[in-house]
């Protein structure tokens, strides 16, 4: 089974509609991490968790919110989606609490706001 | 400010060539981690690397290997005998010492390996 998991791995929504993407990890890592990944631009960080307690924003936080239910998981909302929230959104996690250590990626949902 | 750099956004080759991908990062830190990371066509993100800002050994994985220079702030990327199945994006990424800070990414090359 995989260590990190999201669901849905595909999604068609329409603008205006609330949309969560769930994130769940068997790794037993402390830090989760949500970004988005656009064509040319690489890979860009919505938000993230070093623990169930600590949330912070990313650099691109806007028109997103999330929540670490458990160490285990962590979600990502659009409140209202928007077509230019079209994109791939890759969950991760890390051990923290050190930043030499990689990060291990879920497999990616490809969202698609009409 | 931290930045990466991956000025290749596409290269394409014939199989068996050696082909290098460039990073270039800046930082004004003097402890800091770089890292590779290869995208597949399938998408995932599978961790290939990591290098700290005190170590500039080269290593050698097989086919794969890395030659970090902190004289040109360069952490660049070699396949030797390259093979289809190296055709990938692959991306680069720099984090400060700091524990509480995050990974800062290129903008991936995309490798095509020719039959």
């Amino acid at each position: 089974d995989a260590d990190v998991t999201q669901t849905p791995r595909n999604r068609i929504t329409k603008t205006g509609k609330r949309i969560m993407l769930e994130c769940s990890q068997t790794k037993g890592h402390d830090r989760m991490y949500w970004y988005r990944q656009d064509p040319g631009l690489g890979l860009r960080l919505i938000y993230y968790s070093f623990d169930v307690k600590d949330i912070n924003k990313g650099e691109i936080s806007d028109g997103y919110s999330v929540s670490r239910q458990a160490q285990a998981k962590f979600s990502l909302s659009l409140e209202s989606a928007i077509p230019n929230q079209t994109a791939l959104y890759f969950c991760a996690t890390s051990v923290g609490p050190s930043s030499y250590n990689e990060q291990f990626f879920g497999p990616g949902t490809r969202l698609t706001v009409l | 400010a931290q930045k990466v750099t991956q000025a290749q956004t596409e290269i394409s080759v014939v199989e068996k060539e050696d082909v290098t991908l460039d990073c270039v990062y800046e930082t004004r830190d003097t402890t800091y981690y770089l890292f590779w990371y290869k995208q597949p066509p399938s998408g995932e993100l599978v961790f290939l690397i990591r290098r700290n800002s005190f170590d500039e050994q080269n290593e050698i994985s097989g086919r794969y290997s890395w030659n970090f220079q902190k004289s040109t702030s360069s952490f660049n990327f070699t396949i030797t005998a390259s093979q289809v199945v190296d055709s990938a994006v692959y991306f680069c990424a720099l984090n400060r010492g700091d524990s509480n800070y995050q990974l800062i990414w290129g903008a991936g090359t995309k490798l095509i390996i020719k039959p």
